[in-house]
This record gives structure tokens, C-alpha cells and sequence, in this order.
């Protein structure tokens, strides 16, 4: 079975600092995302990865950024925490070939305080 | 903006009813996706249709698709309180990346 793992479950940082969430995949796959999600507003795309070291802007990339320097894993950064960046946090990986089903990890609730 | 919108936003039922859910979307998609969350976990894929299959069946599921209406539907039969969960649908235009919708809240009563 695929494993999509997360570092934290839950989290707790003040507002101005640097937060590093991170995903670790098993199954040697291409693609990895990291989207957040609040409540009515479902599940919104921050940044996406198709490879190591590459990385694509989804729908909401201000005040984050990531990395990718080997395969298995992707981090996103919260440059400088804000209340507003207060949310659950879910990474996802897929295979390189269609249909992209996604698999993900746990999430980890943030709270910036 | 979000592509999947589903319809009704939340549902309750007693165990053992059926239970629907609605999915619309704006633009021709490659693949439809239905996944569930239980509450504070991550996402499940449960279900793919494809764009040139009009109906799939997984166990208790049954996923129906409509590219001329441009909507989803998705039945659980049978209901069990281990359904109780958020339902989301995902559309994918063939590239890497899914548009998840805004999600059913289902809760099964016992």
C-alpha cells in the first residue's frame, strides 16, 4: 500500500516564524502536492512538484514556498507564519501516468497564533 | 475558482437508507474522482470514472456520470455509520493535478 507520511499532526507557532511542514512518500512517485483546506472553501492547491527540484505555483502560493530535493520527500515552508495561514494542511503524491489518482497523508492542523 | 461543486452541501440518514450525493463541474474533464475524509484525516481515493464511461460500480458504490450535463452523482447503499464522513469529488483535465470540490457532509444515525 502506498504511505503518504506527515510530520506533525498538530502544531502550534507564533505568528513571524518560519514553519517547515514535511511529506515523505514510499512509493517512488513523480508528483506531490501540498494543499490546504478551511472549511466551505474545500481543498485549495498551494504547490505542486512533477520531480526533484521542480516545482509548479497551484492556486494559493503566496506566503509559502517548498522543496523537493529528493524524491521521496516534499516541504513546504511558511516563510514568516500568520493567523491567517491557521489551517489543516494535507500532502498528496500520484504516479506519473494517468489517471492520477491521489494518495494522502494524515494532515497536520496548524495554528498560528 | 472551484471546478466540482456538491450538492447537498450535508445529508443526514438513518443506517441502512441510501445515500446520494451531487457533483456538477464547469469544463470537459479527463477523469471524475470521488474520495471521502473522515473527520480530521486525510482524503481516500474511493472511486475514478473516466469521461467515456457513463457508470461504475465499487462494492456499496455506485458512481454515475453525465459529461452532457456536466455532473456526478455517488451512491452508498446500505448505509453504515462507518460511512458517516465528508465526501469530496476531484476532476482532472489529463494533466497531473486534480480540483477538488467543496464536499457532502454525510452522518449516518444509528
Amino acid at each position: 500500500d502506498v504511505k503518504v507520511t506527515q510530520s506533525s499532526r498538530y502544531l502550534v507557532k507564533r505568528t513571524g516564524e518560519k514553519v517547515f511542514l514535511e511529506c515523505v512518500q514510499d512509493m517512488d512517485h513523480e508528483n506531490m502536492f501540498w494543499y490546504r483546506q478551511d472549511p466551505g472553501l474545500g481543498l485549495r492547491l498551494i504547490y505542486f512538484s512533477y520531480d526533484v527540484k521542480m516545482k509548479e505555483k497551484g492556486d494559493i502560493p503566496e506566503g509559502y514556498s517548498v522543496s523537493r530535493e529528493k524524491k521521496e520527500r516534499f516541504s513546504l515552508i511558511l516563510e514568516s507564519a500568520s493567523t491567517n495561514q491557521t489551517s489543516m494542511y494535507l500532502c498528496a503524491s500520484t504516479p506519473g501516468q494517468p489517471p492520477y489518482e491521489q494518495y494522502f497523508g494524515p494532515g497536520t492542523r496548524l495554528t498560528v497564533t | 475558482s472551484q471546478q466540482g461543486e456538491e450538492d447537498p452541501q450535508a445529508l443526514s440518514i438513518q443506517e441502512g437508507e441510501n445515500a446520494t450525493m451531487n457533483c456538477s463541474y464547469k469544463t470537459s474533464i479527463n477523469n471524475l474522482q470521488w474520495y471521502r475524509q473522515n473527520s480530521g484525516r486525510g482524503l481516500v481515493h474511493l472511486i475514478l470514472i473516466r469521461s467515456n464511461e457513463r457508470e461504475k460500480h465499487s462494492g456499496r458504490l455506485r458512481v454515475t456520470l453525465d459529461t452532457s450535463k456536466k455532473s456526478s452523482s455517488l451512491l452508498i447503499t446500505a448505509s453504515r455509520a462507518a460511512d458517516t464522513a465528508s465526501y469530496f469529488c476531484a476532476t482532472n483535465f489529463g494533466n497531473e493535478k486534480l480540483t477538488f470540490g467543496t464536499g457532502t457532509r454525510l452522518t449516518i444515525i444509528p
